[in-house]
């Protein structure tokens, strides 16, 4: 069974850094594309980062580029989010998410963990 | 950046109804589309990807057509545990979600 287990939330003060971190597990995870997508409280989804399989290659929107880097570590199954410079609308649920072998959908999600930035 | 229009943004129909969603890019998205459905407090689920193709385990009301900039997700005959939000994420150019429909019981 496929699980994406986040961890690393919480609450951070404006202009400071959080790390989070995503285990995988069910599935040959250095096989897989993976991503960062968030949702502030009661808005819709915002794909934040997606890492290639070797984590060579590495995609933002220009919303984070350059405050946000995704990587990974496939010894350890694991996927990263460090996130540099917050701003209170950086505030939001941030799910794992893992691409799928056929597209760029997103065929397994993790439950989420949130995000406050604020003073 | 590719734009998505979801319509509408709130519906409500009765168990039993035929049930049409709407999505619009803001240009040619080739079918790289994809649907999903967030049920209150869960993370998001793949239903359909690349159009019309029902993801493994999604029963078969879900369907999805389209091509061009418009793009429609339809549930056959809607159920009370359809109840949820759906969403829209193309994957042509720089991805992007359309902001949501959120579908409830009448």
């Amino acid at each position: 069974e496929v699980q994406l287990v986040e961890s690393g939330g919480g609450l951070v003060q404006p202009g400071r850094s959080l790390k989070l971190s995503c285990a995988a597990s069910g599935f040959t995870f250095s096989n897989y594309y993976m991503a960062w997508v968030r949702q502030a409280p009661k808005k819709g989804l915002e794909w934040v980062a997606t890492i290639s399989t070797s984590g060579s290659r590495t995609y933002y929107p220009d919303s984070v580029k350059g405050r946000f880097t995704i990587s990974r570590d496939n010894a350890k199954s694991s996927l990263y989010l460090q996130m540099n410079s917050l701003k209170s609308e950086d505030t939001a649920t941030y799910y794992c998410a893992r691409h799928a072998d056929y597209s760029s959908s997103l065929d397994y999600w993790g439950q989420g963990v949130m995000v406050t930035v604020s003073s | 950046d590719i734009q998505m229009t979801q319509s509408p943004p709130v519906l409500s129909a009765s168990v039993g109804d035929r049930v049409t969603l709407s999505c619009k890019a803001s240009q040619n998205i080739n079918k790289n589309l994809d649907w999903y459905q967030q049920k209150h407090g869960e993370a998001p689920k793949l239903l359909i990807y690349y159009t019309n193709n029902l993801q493994t385990g999604i029963p078969s009301r879900f369907s999805g057509s389209g091509s061009g900039t418009d793009y429609t997700l339809t549930i056959s005959s809607l159920q009370p545990e359809d109840v949820a939000t759906y969403y829209c994420y193309q994957y042509n150019s720089g991805p992007s979600f359309g902001g949501g429909t959120k579908l409830e019981l009448k």
